[in-house]
């Protein structure tokens, strides 16, 4: 049960668009469309932000989407803006008996 | 509004138990997964347990599989963890999250977590 792979750092200037990746095998990101992107600031509880893969949950901005291709999933923040700096984390769906597993996390500056 | 407080956390030990609780609101208790996810100072977040909606089914990751119980109350809509054999790594700081509404395999709901030192 391994944790899924992320950049450590992403960046981009306001405006600009920045994607992280997340990759896992084919047991858990690419197994399943259960994939789930989370954004945490400082001292701050995770928030939700993308689900089963691509879906946006009410009240997340249409910048940010989510897609899959095999074993890596991809969060895409368009028009960065200075809020959207943060830590995301993916996480998927492991089977297995209904486990889990997130990814290993990825800071993202705003510059 | 749903609202998710942790509880229970402390310094322990290494070898001792700790239990920490979850009270909920705002939904209905009985009709959702609810999640311990625990995270380390300054490092990433951790997958910990699940209890199914209905309570039937329990999954644990391998780091504490054996150790650590995830139960709930539903009279109380209480949610538990207990945690035995503490070790140095299970430091972290525990939150217990709720699925999404029509999506059973995100956590759409969050605590803001309760903190747990283990050391001697």
């Amino acid at each position: 049960q391994s944790a899924l792979t992320q950049p450590p750092s992403a960046s981009g200037s306001p405006g600009q668009s920045v994607t992280i990746s997340c990759t896992g095998t084919s047991s858990d990101v690419g197994g399943y469309n259960y994939v789930s992107w989370y954004q945490q600031h400082p001292g701050k509880a995770p928030k939700l932000m993308i689900y089963e893969v691509s879906k946006r949950p009410s009240g997340v901005p249409d910048r940010f989407s989510g897609s899959k291709s095999g074993n890596t999933a991809s969060l895409t923040v368009s028009g960065l803006q200075a809020e959207d700096e943060g830590d995301y984390y993916c996480n998927s769906y492991a089977g297995s008996n209904n486990r889990y597993v997130f990814g290993t996390g990825t800071k993202v500056t705003v510059l | 509004q749903v609202q998710l407080v942790e509880s229970g956390g402390g310094v322990v030990q290494p070898g001792r138990s700790l239990r920490l609780s979850c009270a909920a609101s705002g939904f209905t208790f009985g009709n959702y997964a609810l999640h311990w996810v625990r995270q380390a100072p300054g490092q990433g977040l951790e997958w910990v347990a699940i209890l199914s909606y209905d309570g039937s089914h329990k999954s644990y990751a391998d780091s504490v599989k054996g150790r650590f119980t995830i139960s709930r109350d539903t009279s109380q809509n209480t949610l538990f963890l207990q945690m035995n054999s503490l070790r140095a790594e299970d430091t972290a700081l525990y939150y217990c999250a709720r699925q999404h509404t029509s999506d059973w395999s995100s956590l759409a709901h969050w605590g803001q977590g309760t903190l747990v030192i283990v050391s001697s």
